[in-house]
């Protein structure tokens, strides 16, 4: 199975700060990569597909990097709404795994 | 546009079996795999399987494998998820989700949308 590892697990942050989370996966899985946003008592929400594209309404904020086995999705300016957990996802093999998230709280 | 409505919270005694809807609406014929998602109580996500809508194959985690059954019921656009001999741990939100691809077949898919989840509780 690929192993997928999130950094940090939590962060305490404040609203306007750049925040930066790493996924790093155990193999290559080229651009076969999601991002979700997860709030609580809420199903997981699609950020990103393919590594690098955004949803549709996804905002601009949100910008990723990486391909093979690094990974980072960066929101340039926290606003309240983005206070959430954060989960990345190989689609590349079955199993699929997910990364074990990224909380981040408001500081 | 997809939509995945599931069905309501369950308890369950250890040892037995339950069974979770998926109600699909939307669909078109490109967008017909349903994959399943466990979540446990302050953990992240584990993925439990995949079935293909048109013909009924299924992928498994190893994880689950012989303890999880996932049909679909063409005739009502509901796909089920079968979980038996349950235990304690089983205790998770589990999701439907639909597999999108850029590339027609069963690989390569991420997840969207998501099922709104059901609670399963595994309680003496």
């Amino acid at each position: 199975d690929i192993q997928m590892t999130q950094s940090p697990s939590a962060l305490s942050t404040s609203v306007g700060d750049r925040v930066t989370i790493t996924c790093r996966a155990s193999q290559s899985i080229s651009n076969w990569l999601a991002w979700y946003q997860q709030k609580p008592g809420k199903a997981p929400n699609l950020l990103i597909y393919q590594s690098s594209s955004l949803e549709s309404g996804v905002p601009s904020r949100f910008s990723v990097s990486g391909s093979g086995t690094e990974f980072t999705l960066t929101i340039s300016s926290l606003l309240p709404d983005d206070f959430a957990t954060y989960y990345c996802q190989q689609y590349k093999s079955y199993p699929y795994t997910f990364g074990q998230g990224t909380k981040l709280e408001i500081k | 546009e997809v939509q995945l409505v599931q069905s309501g919270a369950e308890v369950q005694r250890p040892g037995s079996t339950v069974k979770i809807s998926c109600k699909v609406s939307g669909f078109s014929f490109t967008d017909h795999y349903i994959h399943w998602v466990q979540q446990a109580p302050g953990k992240g996500l584990a993925w439990m399987g995949v079935i293909d809508y048109e013909d009924d194959e299924t992928i498994y985690a190893e994880k689950f494998q012989g303890r999880v059954t996932i049909t679909a019921d063409k005739s009502t656009d509901t796909v089920y998820m079968e979980l038996n001999s349950l235990r304690s741990e089983d205790t998770a939100v589990y999701y439907c989700a639909a597999g999108r691809s850029i590339i027609p077949g069963r690989s390569f898919q991420w997840f969207d949308p998501w099922g709104q989840g059901t609670q399963v509780t595994v309680s003496s």
